[in-house]
C-alpha cells in the first residue's frame, strides 16, 4: 500500500489567501484525522472523521478552518483566510477502526507570509 | 484527565550506547500505548504498540518497550543506538477522553546521536 498521501508537501502563501490541503487515506481505513504540529503547541488534533462523517471537530481553531471528506478516499482541510499564525506542519492520519493504531502521512508544511 | 508525559525533551547518546526514553501516562483504564518516530521533515512512523498480553513488546528498527502498570509507564529501549536513530520520538495513548477514540500525545523527546 502507498500509505497515507498528502498534497502538497510544501505550501507558501500570503496572508489572506485560501489554502487547501489534501489527503488520501490508506485504502480500507474508515477513520481519518487531521493534526497540526508546531514548536509551541506540539501535535494537536484538529478534526476526526469516521466513515466520512465528522465526529469531533473540537480542535478546529476557528471558523477560518474547515474540513470535508466527500468520500472514503479523499479529504480536504481548508483555511480561508490564512494568517501567519497558521504556519505549521499539517498531518493527515488514517485508521482501520477494527484496530487501534493510526498511520500518518508525510505532512504538508504550510508557510503563511 | 488523561495525559502523557515524556520527561526528557532532549537526550544525547553516543553511537553504540544503549537508550531508554521515558513515557508516563495518566488514564483510568488499561490504555492502548504507542511509540512513534519522526525523522526531520517526515511524518510519524509507528515503532511499536501495546494493547494487552506480554508487557514487553518488540517493534521495528530494533526497538522494544515495556509496559509497567504499577508505574504507569511505557518506556522505549534500544540496546545499541545507530546514528540513523537520531529523530524525535513520541509516546501516545489511545483513549476515549470524550467518548470517541483518539490519541493523546506526549510532547516528544528529541534524540541526538554522537558519532
Amino acid at each position: 500500500d502507498a500509505g497515507v498521501i498528502q498534497s502538497p508537501r510544501h505550501e507558501v502563501t500570503e496572508m489572506g489567501q485560501e489554502v487547501t490541503l489534501r489527503c488520501k487515506p490508506i485504502s480500507g481505513h474508515n477513520s481519518l484525522f487531521w493534526y497540526r504540529q508546531t514548536m509551541m503547541r506540539g501535535l494537536e488534533l484538529l478534526i476526526y472523521f469516521n466513515n466520512n462523517v465528522p465526529i469531533d471537530d473540537s480542535g478546529m481553531p476557528e471558523d477560518r478552518f474547515s474540513a470535508k471528506m466527500p468520500n472514503a478516499s479523499f479529504s480536504t482541510l481548508k483555511i480561508q483566510p490564512s494568517e501567519p499564525r497558521d504556519s505549521a506542519v499539517y498531518f493527515c492520519a488514517s485508521r482501520d477502526s477494527a484496530y487501534y493504531e493510526q498511520y500518518f502521512g508525510p505532512g504538508t508544511r504550510l508557510t503563511v507570509t | 484527565a488523561q495525559s502523557v508525559t515524556q520527561p526528557d525533551i532532549h537526550i544525547t547518546v553516543s553511537e553504540g550506547a544503549s537508550l531508554e526514553l521515558r513515557c508516563n501516562y495518566s488514564y483510568g483504564a488499561t490504555p492502548y500505548l504507542f511509540w512513534y518516530v519522526q525523522s526531520p521533515g517526515q511524518g510519524l512512523q509507528l515503532l511499536l504498540k501495546y494493547f494487552s498480553g506480554d508487557t514487553l513488546v518488540q517493534g521495528i528498527k530494533g526497538f522494544e518497550a515495556e509496559f509497567k502498570r504499577s508505574q504507569s509507564s511505557f518506556n522505549l529501549r534500544k540496546p545499541s543506538v545507530h546514528w540513523s536513530d537520531a529523530a524525535e520520538y513520541f509516546c501516545a495513548v489511545g483513549a476515549y477522553p470524550s467518548g470517541t477514540y483518539k490519541y493523546i500525545f506526549g510532547t516528544g523527546t528529541r534524540l541526538k546521536v554522537l558519532a
